[in-house]
């Protein structure tokens, strides 16, 4: 099946500060991708649909000023926690849509961010 | 208000046996019914995937039975193997182009040796 990579895998960093998390599609051009949020032993929840060329589309209740995201290719998305508090210490994982019209979806390895 | 909902929460099975994992869902727009199998600190990975016009669907051990009338859709994993514990999340879209998944809470697997 489609890879797509995530990085980092994990981060560490201090309140107050941004970090940035990349997606990338990499043997396919992916249009459309997503991304999630997931607390221990729960089910993921759908943060915002990033497309290519335009802006995302978030979910309710998730800032978009908080939760910065980039789709500037075809091949990578970035998500940037802004201003990061520990509340937002989580899984975060991001998936890219495969053929157009498939419905699968191919997820990244997540990325576990630790706000101290 | 939860679109897809999965049971059981949590589950034990001894190696060798069937494990079933059921979900049923309200939106009758769905068309997508996929099942996702997660280890501890990895992202999900697709398993194995169904469309309604078919009422099961196999691949190797694991097969998904689907109801469409009765809107409910399950795993099925034959002899289960140590290596299948992990949490298996199904889910569901509309598929109209790039799809929105809504995902079940997920099961947590584990097969005892």
């Amino acid at each position: 099946g489609a890879v797509v990579s995530q990085h980092p895998s994990w981060v560490i960093c201090k309140s107050g500060t941004s970090v940035k998390i990349e997606c990338r599609s990499l043997d396919f051009q992916a249009t459309t991708m997503f991304w999630y949020r997931q607390f221990p032993k729960q089910s993921l929840m759908l943060m915002a649909t990033s497309n290519e060329g335009s802006k995302a589309t978030y979910e309710q209740g998730v800032e978009k000023d908080k939760f910065l995201i980039n789709h500037a290719s075809l091949t990578l998305s970035t998500l940037t926690v802004t201003s990061a508090h520990p509340e937002d210490s989580s899984f975060y994982i991001c998936s890219a849509a495969g053929t157009a019209g498939s419905g699968e979806l191919f997820f990244g390895e997540g990325s576990r961010l630790t706000v101290l | 208000q939860q679109q897809v909902k999965q049971s059981p929460q949590s589950l034990i099975v001894q190696k060798g046996g069937i494990s079933i994992i059921n979900c049923a869902y309200e939106n009758t727009a769905f068309d997508y019914f996929p099942w996702y199998q997660q280890f501890p600190g990895k992202g999900p990975a697709l398993l194995i995937a169904i469309r309604p016009d078919v009422s099961e669907k196999k691949e190797g051990r694991f097969t998904i039975s689907f109801n469409k009338s009765a809107k409910q859709f399950s795993l099925h994993i034959m002899d289960s193997q140590p290596g299948d514990s992990a949490t298996y999340f199904c889910a569901a879209s509309m598929n109209s182009g790039y799809s929105t998944l809504t995902f079940g809470k997920g099961t947590m697997l584990l097969v005892s040796p």
